[in-house]
C-alpha cells in the first residue's frame, strides 16, 4: 500500500528562522508535487518535481527530490507571516490520475 | 477563465438522503478526480477519470458514484448519505498524465446529520 508521510504535522516558527518539512513515500515515483492550502481555501500548486535530484525555488521556499531515498524536502528560509498555511506533498506513482497526498504540515509563523 | 468550478459550496444532508456534487472545468483537461479532506488525513482519492466515458476507483470509493459523459463535467453522487461522509470535497483536474500539476476547485463542505 502506498504511504506518503509528512513530518512534522505541526510547525510553529518564528519569523526569520529556517526550517525543513519532510515528505517520505513508500513506492517508486519520479515525480512529486507540493501544494499550499490557506485556511478554508483550496489547494494551490507550488512545485512539480520530475526527476531525481530536482530542485526548485520560489521566493523563500525551496523543494528538492531524492527518488532513491524516496524523500522530498520543502525548505523555508527566513520565514515570514504570510507563509503560514498547510503544505501538502503528493506523489503520482502509477502515471495516472491517482495522486496520493500526505497528511499535510500546518505551518504557523509567529512574529 | 473559470478553471475548476464546484457547486454547491456548502450542503447539509440528513442521513439517508442522496445528492450530487457538481464539478466542471473549462480547461479541456482529460483527467479529473474527486478527493475528500478530513482533519489530519490529507486528501484521499475517491474516484477519478482519465477521459470522457472512463472512470475508476480511488482509495475510498464506497458510498460514492461518478460518471463522465463529457470532458467538462465530473459529478460525484452520494447514494445514501452517512455521517461518516461529513467532509470537505475537492474536485481536481489536470491536462494529462505526464508532467502537469492538478488544479483544484474551491471545495464543497458537506455535513451529514
Amino acid at each position: 500500500e502506498l504511504k506518503v508521510e509528512q513530518n512534522p504535522l505541526f510547525l510553529s516558527m518564528q519569523e526569520e528562522k529556517n526550517y525543513t518539512i519532510y515528505c517520505n513515500y513508500s513506492t517508486t515515483s519520479d515525480r512529486l508535487y507540493w501544494y499550499r492550502q490557506d485556511p478554508g481555501k483550496s489547494l494551490e500548486s507550488l512545485f512539480v518535481l520530475l526527476s531525481n535530484g530536482a530542485v526548485k525555488q520560489e521566493g523563500r521556499l525551496m523543494a528538492s527530490l531524492d527518488t532513491k531515498a524516496r524523500l522530498s524536502t520543502l525548505h523555508i528560509t527566513a520565514a515570514v507571516h504570510d507563509l503560514s498555511a498547510t503544505y501538502f506533498c503528493a506523489v503520482d506513482p502509477s502515471y495516472n490520475n491517482d495522486m496520493r497526498f500526505g497528511a499535510g504540515t500546518r505551518l504557523t509563523v509567529k512574529p | 477563465n473559470a478553471g475548476v468550478t464546484q457547486t454547491p459550496k456548502f450542503q447539509v444532508l440528513k442521513t439517508g438522503q442522496s445528492m450530487t456534487l457538481q464539478c466542471a472545468q473549462d480547461m479541456n483537461h482529460e483527467y479529473m478526480s474527486w478527493y475528500r479532506q478530513d482533519p489530519g488525513m490529507g486528501l484521499r482519492l475517491i474516484h477519478y477519470s482519465v477521459g470522457a466515458g472512463i472512470t475508476d476507483q480511488g482509495e475510498v470509493p464506497n458510498g460514492y458514484n461518478v460518471s463522465r459523459s463529457t470532458t467538462e463535467d465530473f459529478p460525484l453522487r452520494l447514494l445514501s448519505a452517512a455521517p461518516s461522509q461529513t467532509s470537505v470535497y475537492f474536485c481536481a483536474s489536470r491536462y494529462d498524465r505526464s508532467v502537469t500539476e492538478a488544479f483544484f476547485g474551491q471545495g464543497t463542505r458537506l455535513t451529514v446529520v
